[in-house]
């Protein structure tokens, strides 16, 4: 399977742990995004990467949340302290160039905090 | 003001009907727009690209008009395929490439 993929699909977590989720992307597609997904709501920009530089991060996101890229292939990104308003689907997607448009989703990894 | 603007809908129309969405962005220096469709569960897929000149793909038809800070998706013929939630897309160059998602439109295509 050459998409791009995601893990852990789900996490149940209580809340004021820490969680990581796994993002690996297209082997020749140097952009990555991270967004996350609320019910009716749509995807919500957190952050992207260009290669292994991390170009933006939303300002809506507090310090509890960091993203990698090391390398430029895999990314991750970590929640601390986890809160129940975190609780959401975080996607992932990868693209060659944003000229195109076109990001290739993962399947996303859904978060719940109790 | 969000960045990207959708009527959420529900749109519900019957089979082979037109149906038309509209979304409204705020920054007038974004350079490029798109059409996503996301089915329930799933994830985020492209539907088209949206040029100045406007595009048609099929029964999908998109135009963009950069005076207002507009796009449109209209569907003709509509199928009960179709049912899905239909995101627009702005590249906000301005922030070296940030893709932002309005939060969707939901389409009902029923027979």
């Amino acid at each position: 399977d050459t998409g791009v993929s995601q893990n852990p699909r789900h996490k149940i977590t209580k809340r004021g742990q820490n969680v990581t989720f796994r993002c690996d992307p297209i082997s020749e597609h140097n952009r990555l995004y991270w967004y996350r997904q609320t019910l009716g709501q749509g995807p919500e920009f957190l952050t992207y990467f260009q290669n292994e530089a991390q170009l933006e991060k939303s300002r809506l996101l507090s310090d509890r949340f960091s993203a990698e890229r090391p390398k430029g292939s895999f990314s991750t990104l970590e929640i601390q302290r986890t809160e129940q308003g975190d609780s959401a689907m975080y996607l992932c997607a990868s693209i060659v160039t944003a000229n195109t448009g076109e990001l290739f989703f993962g399947e996303g990894s859904r978060l719940t905090v109790l | 003001r969000k960045e990207v603007e959708q009527d959420p809908g529900p749109f519900n129309v019957p089979e082979g009907a037109t149906v038309a969405f509209n979304c409204t962005y705020s920054n007038s220096a974004s350079q490029s727009f798109f059409w996503y469709r996301q089915d329930c569960r799933k994830e985020p897929k492209l539907l088209m690209s949206v040029y100045s000149s406007g595009n048609e793909d099929g029964r999908f038809t998109a135009q963009l008009n950069r005076a207002s800070q507009y796009i449109s998706l209209l569907i003709r013929d509509s199928k009960l395929s179709d049912s899905a939630t239909y995101l627009c897309v702005v590249n906000m160059r301005e922030y070296g490439n940030k893709l932002v998602f309005g939060a969707g439109t939901i389409l009902r295509v029923k027979s």
